[in-house]
């Protein structure tokens, strides 16, 4: 148990296809974060929010719309996707901006 | 920008063996050095952590030096066992005008039994 759940754990989807990824930490942190790991490359950070605040957008295509509702819950709403924006996706959490990042497992997305 | 640069990205060695993994950084601001451990199907997990007021950190098996002048880090592990064998994740962060965490690219680690 790793303190943040994502879920669902994989998802397939079509290019015109709109799902959302959900991730929950129970650790109390402050910050929560999305990653994007791809084969053979650095994670990508995708989006910080910082007491429920977004804090960084480095980027990220529109297709691609974070939510924070609560510091506990974070969700990547997802929608007319292409190929290329299948990854392992992953929510991070840490007790601020300077302390360690502790990941869920991830959503293997697959975009076909 | 912060750039990091880990070598090597595949490293097998033979079990009770040590394993070292070396990292490269750019940025003289960054202050934070995190190495992260992922197993298959899982997401990273923080093994061990260095800040730049110190020069080497020891845990158990696995100790972590940080060479400040040359701007680099390494991650040794002793003793290699079957179960570390995942991809390892080094990562620097700097705190200005915002905090930024850089990860390397990652070594995939075998350790042969």
């Amino acid at each position: 148990e790793t303190g943040v759940t994502q879920t669902p754990r994989h998802l397939v989807m079509g290019m015109t296809n709109k799902k959302s990824l959900k991730c929950e930490q129970h650790l109390g942190h402050n910050a929560m974060y999305w990653y994007k790991q791809s084969a053979k490359k650095p994670l990508e950070l995708m989006f910080v929010y910082n007491f429920k605040e977004q804090t960084e957008n480095n980027s990220v295509p529109s297709r691609f719309s974070p939510e924070c509702p609560n510091s506990s819950h974070l969700f990547l709403h997802l929608h007319t996707l292409q190929p290329e924006d299948s990854a392992l996706y992953l929510c991070a959490s840490s007790q601020d901006r300077e302390g360690p990042l502790h990941f869920g497992n991830g959503t293997r997305l697959t975009v076909t | 920008g912060e750039n990091v640069e880990q070598h090597p990205s595949t490293l097998s060695v033979q079990e009770g063996d040590s394993a070292v993994i070396k990292c490269t950084y750019s940025d003289s601001a960054s202050n934070y050095f995190p190495w992260y451990k992922q197993e298959l199907g899982k997401g990273p997990q923080l093994i061990i952590d260095i800040r730049s007021n110190v020069g080497e950190k020891k845990d158990q098996r696995i100790a972590v030096t940080l060479n400040k002048t040359a701007k680099h880090f390494s991650l040794h592990i002793t003793e290699t066992q079957p179960e570390d064998s995942a991809v390892y994740f080094c990562a620097a962060t700097q705190n200005t005008g915002g905090f930024k965490t850089i990860f390397g690219a990652g070594t995939r680690l075998f350790v042969k039994a």
